[in-house]
């Protein structure tokens, strides 16, 4: 069966301070892989999607990227977090033409 | 894709049924109605999807309007596990149709 692991799972780090959130999936290949952010008492934002190793296409410009060195692996980097950068960071993944999206189990991120 | 409307709130007690609704006025022929819910501090969790044929699987009941106006998630005996809020979507399914738009769902809570 599949699954799909985000670490670490709560994080607090100052301004001004790099940004490293790594997601990884398990008993699928070539999935679909996507980055969302909710911020308290908000609804989802999708930050970035990716169909293939290398392929990244972002929805909201910020000072978040995002990279997929390996098949299964989905990165999300900040070089300098912003205090607006705090929320709840989702990983998720489809396959290709699916109808549903399998989502992690989220990276509480505070920014101090 | 079609904007949806929900409700902010509902309240429903335990062993009773659930019926959350959502309006999807524009959608159009090939979008498809999904259902999500996100249990509090986890990831959201698929539960459903349909296009025009009522649908039913160990979650849930999807109804939907004759027009497709409009749709009913019903959880058939609600627990207190059930508690979440529960987002309606309505999206065109397949390749090239990536994004999920979460809006600010339903928040249903199951009362004892």
């Amino acid at each position: 069966s599949q699954t799909i692991h985000q670490w670490p799972a709560t994080l607090v780090q100052p301004v001004g301070s790099p940004l490293s959130l790594e997601c990884t999936v398990e008993g699928t290949s070539n999935p679909n892989l996507y980055w969302y952010r909710q911020a308290a008492g908000r609804g989802l934002q999708l930050l970035f999607y990716s169909v293939g190793i290398g392929q990244i296409s972002s929805e909201v410009p910020q000072n978040l990227s995002a990279s997929r060195p390996q098949d299964r692996q989905f990165i999300l980097s900040s070089k300098k977090l912003l205090l607006s950068d705090s929320g709840f960071y989702l990983c998720a993944w489809t396959s290709g033409g699916a109808y549903e999206q399998y989502f992690g189990p989220g990276t509480r991120l505070t920014v101090t | 894709d079609a904007k949806t409307t929900q409700p902010t709130s509902m309240d429903c007690a335990e062993g009773r049924a659930a019926n959350l609704p959502c309006n999807h006025s524009t959608i159009s022929g090939n979008e498809y109605v999904y259902w999500y819910r996100q249990i509090h501090s986890q990831g959201p969790q698929y539960i459903i999807h349909g296009l025009k044929n009522n649908e039913t699987n160990e979650m849930a009941s999807l109804i939907i309007t004759e027009d497709r106006k409009s749709s009913t998630l019903i959880l058939p005996h609600a627990t207190l596990r059930d508690t979440a809020v529960y987002y309606c979507i309505v999206r065109v399914a397949g390749a090239g149709s990536y994004q999920l738009t979460f809006g600010k769902g339903t928040k249903l809570s199951v009362i004892p």
